[in-house]
């Protein structure tokens, strides 16, 4: 079955370490974003690409950095830069065009990070 | 910039209540818009979605109608079951070419007691 696979579901770091997320799909989607959900604040969009090799800020970019070196995968970096980086973390993926609205984004099951 | 506000929860309702989630939005020209849920420790799931001003997205029993008089795309479900107890989250996407992220409101968290 096709999908977004995040790993690991759960991931602890001390405080000051970077940390790596993993987010791959094979729905063959050109598009792929991460968000940050906090409780009671939503979803907040972290950073996003549109086609390999090329990303983008999202809202809340700072702290973070990623990649997309293949069109199936996506990995995010929490660096120790990042203030307060304990959270939830949603990768999704999204085909684009395919008519009004363009399709919807499909979402991973999410990886909760702890850092202390 | 584009921006989704919608109703605080928690919501708490008895079986076969009549559940409603406001969610207005802020957007230029005519942005699509989204119903997203979300099970606990789970990611999100479309709920339903609407690309045009009068359309009505439904699934599940859940309806939402696109008011663009009022900006708004209410969630309405007749009678809820406890399996609907979720998070559920309003989202917009914007009408520039080629950009298809969306904005997402903060979230309801709603509970079904049996």
């Amino acid at each position: 079955d096709g999908g977004i696979t995040q790993s690991p579901k759960y991931l602890f770091r001390k405080e000051g370490q970077n940390v790596t997320l993993s987010c791959e799909q094979n729905l063959n989607h050109d598009a792929m974003y991460w968000y940050r959900q906090d409780p009671g604040q939503g979803l907040r969009l972290i950073y996003y690409s549109q086609i390999v090799n090329d990303f983008q800020k999202g809202d809340i970019a700072e702290g973070y950095s990623v990649s997309r070196e293949k069109k199936e995968s996506f990995p995010l970096t929490v660096t120790s830069a990042q203030k307060n980086p304990t959270a939830f973390y949603l990768c999704a993926s999204t085909m684009g065009g395919q008519g009004p609205g363009g399709s919807p984004l499909h979402f991973g099951n999410g990886t909760r990070l702890t850092v202390t | 910039g584009d921006s989704v506000t919608q109703m605080e929860g928690p919501v708490t309702l008895s079986e076969e209540a009549f559940l409603t989630i406001n969610c207005t939005y802020t957007a230029t020209g005519y942005p699509s818009l989204f119903w997203y849920v979300q099970y606990p420790g789970e990611g999100l799931q479309l709920l339903l979605k609407a690309t045009k001003a009068d359309d009505k997205g439904s699934n599940k029993g859940f309806e939402a109608t696109y008011r663009k008089e009022t900006t708004s795309f209410h969630l309405e479900k007749g009678s809820v079951q406890v399996s609907d107890s979720a998070v559920y989250f309003c989202a917009l996407r914007g009408v520039v070419a080629n950009d298809y992220k969306l904005s997402f409101g903060a979230g309801t968290t709603v509970t079904v007691r049996a």
